[in-house]
């Protein structure tokens, strides 16, 4: 898993409640990612940060929320307002912001959370 | 839309051997393409990259080719193996664009080799 790490590796949540999942690099990488992955469906992006204290919404942003405060660091909030919560969570992250195109991303073990 | 399908969506082989797995794109303009492998319940790990120029690149039993006028790909693997037992994501790169739309993923081709 290329020196990220996610935790916890499964999340159970009641309905209502806000999770945050925590996403650690040693890589010294510039951009970190996450995605969700739902069967049978390609990976979508749900925030990125190519820089830390900069981060911009991916395709399906709607009820998560970042942050980066640290370079080593991009925990991802899962609030009430996500609709559709469980699902298979990944973070990732590559050596340059700037070159999203080309440079390859390692990714975490992810986290499964689930809601009840 | 950039759009990226896999084919079969879940194959079945015998240990030892072989199988394609295909990825067919429309993502413009085109920068590369990347197979990935994800074992249930762990993150993607890189497998080949090919820009344009390249028609097949080759990482030990894994060799995925590249047919850029066509756009489609294809991941042969070799003498498989129980441990090749996993997903294979297709993922390709767009040459501008924002974070948000420069990766398509594909749905991925979950392989599962039986002894």
């Amino acid at each position: 898993d290329g020196g990220i790490t996610q935790s916890p590796k499964y999340l159970f949540r009641k309905e209502g409640q806000n999770v945050t999942l925590s996403c650690e690099q040693n890589l010294n990488h510039d951009a970190m990612y996450w995605y969700r992955q739902d069967p049978g469906q390609g990976l979508r992006l749900i925030y990125y940060s190519q820089i830390v204290n900069d981060f911009q919404k991916g395709d399906i942003a709607e009820g998560y929320s970042v942050s980066r405060e640290k370079k080593e660091s991009f925990p991802l909030t899962v609030t009430s307002a996500q609709k559709n919560p469980t699902a298979f969570y990944l973070c990732a992250s590559s050596a340059n912001g700037a070159a999203l195109s080309t440079d390859t991303q390692y990714f975490g073990p992810g986290t499964r959370l689930t809601v009840l | 839309k950039n759009q990226v399908e896999q084919s079969p969506q879940s194959l079945i082989i015998l240990e030892g051997k072989n199988c394609t797995l295909q990825c067919n794109y429309t993502v413009s303009p085109f920068s590369n393409l990347r197979w990935y492998k994800q074992d249930t319940g762990r993150g993607p790990v890189s497998l080949t990259i090919m820009t344009f120029s390249e028609n097949t690149k080759s990482n030990g039993r894994y060799t995925a080719t590249l047919d850029a006028d066509t756009k489609q790909s294809s991941l042969h693997i070799t003498a498989s193996q129980l441990s090749d037992s996993a997903s294979y994501i297709c993922v390709v790169s767009a040459l501008r664009g924002n974070a948000g739309n420069m990766l398509t993923f594909g749905g991925g081709t979950r392989l599962m080799v039986k002894p």
